[in-house]
């Protein structure tokens, strides 16, 4: 079946640490990919997105993610992060023209 | 500003009652989606439109009924309000075009309650 799996539901980090988000897919043929963000109480924005070409992709406010695969992977990171990035992250990929969500990974940051 | 709206923001229903989400883009986009989204569940798919004129069941359409108006809007409906349909609704679209898609835009989200 296809699906995205994110296999941490929370994550804290301390402000100015490095961050990394996990994302595994299941899909039969190379996926478009995507990372969300969602703030509390807001809608869902793009950070970053994958078609094809370059595995490495460079997004809004400082994120990339890289594509790998042999893994089936789309791990987003960050090499710092701030205060404001505390917020819930989502992975998902489209599947016949319909985005499948990962259940999102929420992020607290430490002072 | 340009983008996706949805009203209302805040709904509180009693069990029984009807309601419809309304949401509307001003993109010129083909594609609409409804969304749910639930704690620790993420978005699921609840209906969509890939163009206008065409609307397609989605991951968790029961209790739900949509109605592709025009190109613009995308309208959800609940015609008899359950305690399970308590949730945040939310409203994309996207081009549909798959080489020009970049991502959906999302709307900022319905709050619905249903006592």
């Amino acid at each position: 079946a296809q699906s995205v799996t994110q296999p941490d539901i929370h994550i804290t980090v301390s402000e100015g640490a490095s961050l990394e988000l996990r994302c595994n897919y299941s899909y039969g043929a190379t996926p478009y990919l995507f990372w969300y963000v969602q703030s509390p109480g807001q809608g869902l924005q793009l950070l970053l997105k994958y078609f094809s070409g370059d595995t490495l992709v460079q997004g809004i406010k400082g994120f990339e993610a890289e594509f790998k695969r042999s893994q089936s992977s789309f791990n987003l990171r960050k090499p710092s992060v701030h205060w404001s990035d505390a917020a819930e992250y989502f992975c998902a990929f489209r599947s016949q023209g319909n985005l499948i969500f990962g259940k999102g990974t929420k992020l607290s940051v430490k002072p | 500003n340009a983008g996706v709206t949805q009203t209302p923001k805040f709904q509180v229903l009693k069990t029984g009652q009807s309601m419809t989400l309304q949401c509307a883009q001003d993109m010129n986009h083909n594609s609409m989606y409804w969304y749910r989204q639930d704690p620790g569940m993420g978005l699921r798919l609840i209906y969509y439109s890939a163009s206008e004129g065409t609307t397609d069941k989605g991951e968790v359409p029961n209790g739900y009924n949509v109605s592709r108006l025009n190109k613009r809007e995308f309208s959800l409906r609940l015609e008899s309000a359950a305690p399970s349909q308590t949730s945040v609704y939310f409203c994309a679209s996207t081009t549909g075009t798959e080489r020009r898609n970049y991502g959906y835009t999302f709307g900022s989200g319905t709050r619905l309650t249903v006592v």
